[in-house]
């Protein structure tokens, strides 16, 4: 995945509980952006943060919180406010350019 | 944001040339035309992007409307490795500037569905 490292890659939560997935990267970059995907839907942004200890919501940030304590590591919690989190969420770093590369995904499936 | 239409689904035979078209009516002056591309079961992959002129890379081409209001990827001969879903995506260079560089956020839609026949 070039350098970004997303984990678990499967996880099974119970209703009411938090979960954290990691995203770590040591590519140097600023940008890590948190994507959700639904079945056979599009990506659509969570959170992203383009610098240390910033952060801004995306477009579905309710149920989310995330921080940026240091440049290579973006977390993601899911609270048990997010009333439907069974998703494939995606960890993606940007560039210059605005190209991103993608981590390979964690798998969360609420019980 | 702009909005980008693409049909929902395409089929190919493989080693056979394959174009995929993406409608941008609204574009601005300053989006750029990126493409990506997902497996199943994976994240989305870098294809390729452009501003106004034709791009080439290893992977495919992209050829822009000189309105810019359309344009096509082209997968020169398609493999069974290249199924899956392509996304279209206008990246407007926005976003808070970071040590004086400024990072877009992709809106991603729901792609069309390259199916290829051995």
């Amino acid at each position: 995945d070039g350098g970004i490292t997303q984990s678990p890659k499967y996880l099974f939560r119970k209703e009411g509980q938090n979960v954290t997935l990691s995203c770590e990267q040591n590519l140097n970059h600023d940008a890590m952006y948190w994507y959700r995907q639904d079945p056979g839907q599009g990506l659509r942004l969570i959170y992203y943060s383009q610098i240390v200890n910033d952060f801004q919501k995306g477009d579905i940030a309710e149920g989310y919180s995330v921080s940026r304590e240091k440049k290579e590591s973006f977390p993601l919690t899911v609270t048990s406010a997010q009333k439907n989190p069974t998703a494939f969420y995606l960890c993606a770093l940007g560039t210059g350019a605005n190209v991103l590369t993608f981590g390979a995904g964690s798998r969360l499936t609420v019980l | 944001d702009a909005k980008t239409t693409q049909p929902n689904s395409m089929e190919s035979n493989e080693e056979e040339p394959v174009h995929l078209p993406c409608n941008h009516s609204t574009i601005s002056g300053t989006d750029y035309i990126h493409w990506y591309r997902q497996l199943p079961s994976q994240g989305p992959e870098y294809v390729i992007h452009g501003l106004t002129s034709n791009v080439n890379n290893r992977m495919a081409s992209l050829a822009i409307a000189e309105d810019r209001k359309s344009s096509t990827l082209i997968l020169h001969r398609a493999t069974l490795r290249d199924a899956a879903v392509y996304y279209c995506i206008l990246a407007a260079p926005r976003g808070f500037n970071a040590g004086g560089t400024s990072y877009g956020k992709l809106t991603f839609g729901q792609g069309t569905i390259l199916t290829v026949h051995p």
